[in-house]
């Protein structure tokens, strides 16, 4: 069974950091592209960004509301994800949900986390 | 990159079919065969339904369906049940090689 499990989130204090980690298995971690997507408490999804695979240069992507202040990476011999955010300002209060998966049987096969909640306050 | 537009809720009554929509542009829905929806239901996590416009994941029931024409996507689910009553959200690929999902549909089932 695919299952992705995320921690780290916490309080922290406008212009704070925090690391989310993204724990993976039931897959090949190594081979997925994994996805982090936000959501603020009643509002709806938003996707912040992603890395790929190695074969992919473990290429990353963001949105424009994070660009520059979060990052993305990986750990395959761990078969953890991490977000790394900086800067944190109110508006990225909200649960971190990691998503990830693989094909198989010529189906796509694709599970998300629990969430872990993020806030910003002082 | 903004937001897909999806109508704010639509309503169905048990055994009709309903149509959700999900607009964006050519740089997303209309350039992409990646589009994807998934349903939430309150306090849960998301779920996939639709993957690559019109492929379900396996244990999907074949009542909900996708498509595609031009710039917008739909959803189409069938003989509406009350436990599809749930926010439904499309999910596309864009050209700046990122993600955006639609801001959301609240499904309602009379």
């Amino acid at each position: 069974e695919l299952q992705l499990v995320e921690s780290g989130g916490g309080l922290v204090q406008p212009g704070g950091s925090l690391k989310l980690s993204c724990a993976a298995s039931g897959f090949t971690f190594s081979d997925s592209t994994i996805h982090w997507v936000r959501q603020a408490s009643g509002k709806g999804l938003e996707w912040v960004g992603r890395i790929r695979n190695k074969a992919n240069n473990y290429a990353t992507a963001y949105a424009a509301s994070v660009k520059g202040r979060f990052t993305i990476s990986r750990d395959d011999s761990k078969n953890t994800a991490y977000l790394q955010m900086n800067s944190l300002q109110n508006e990225d209060t909200a649960v971190y949900y990691c998503t990830g998966g693989e094909t198989a049987a010529r189906t796509w096969r694709e599970c998300w986390g629990q969430g872990t909640l993020v806030t910003v306050s002082s | 990159q903004s937001a897909l537009t999806q109508p704010a809720s639509v309503s169905g009554s048990p055994g009709q079919s309903i149509t959700i929509s999900c607009t964006g542009t050519s740089s997303d829905v209309g350039g992409y065969n990646y589009v994807s929806w998934y349903q939430q239901h309150p306090g849960k996590v998301p779920k996939l339904m639709i993957y690559d416009v019109n492929n379900r994941p396996s244990g999907i029931s074949n009542r909900f369906s996708g498509s595609k024409s031009g710039n917008t996507a739909s959803l189409t689910i069938s003989g509406l049940q009350a436990e599809d009553e749930a926010d439904y959200y499309c999910n596309s690929y864009t050209a700046s090689y990122t993600r955006v999902f639609g801001g959301g549909t609240k499904l309602t089932v009379l």
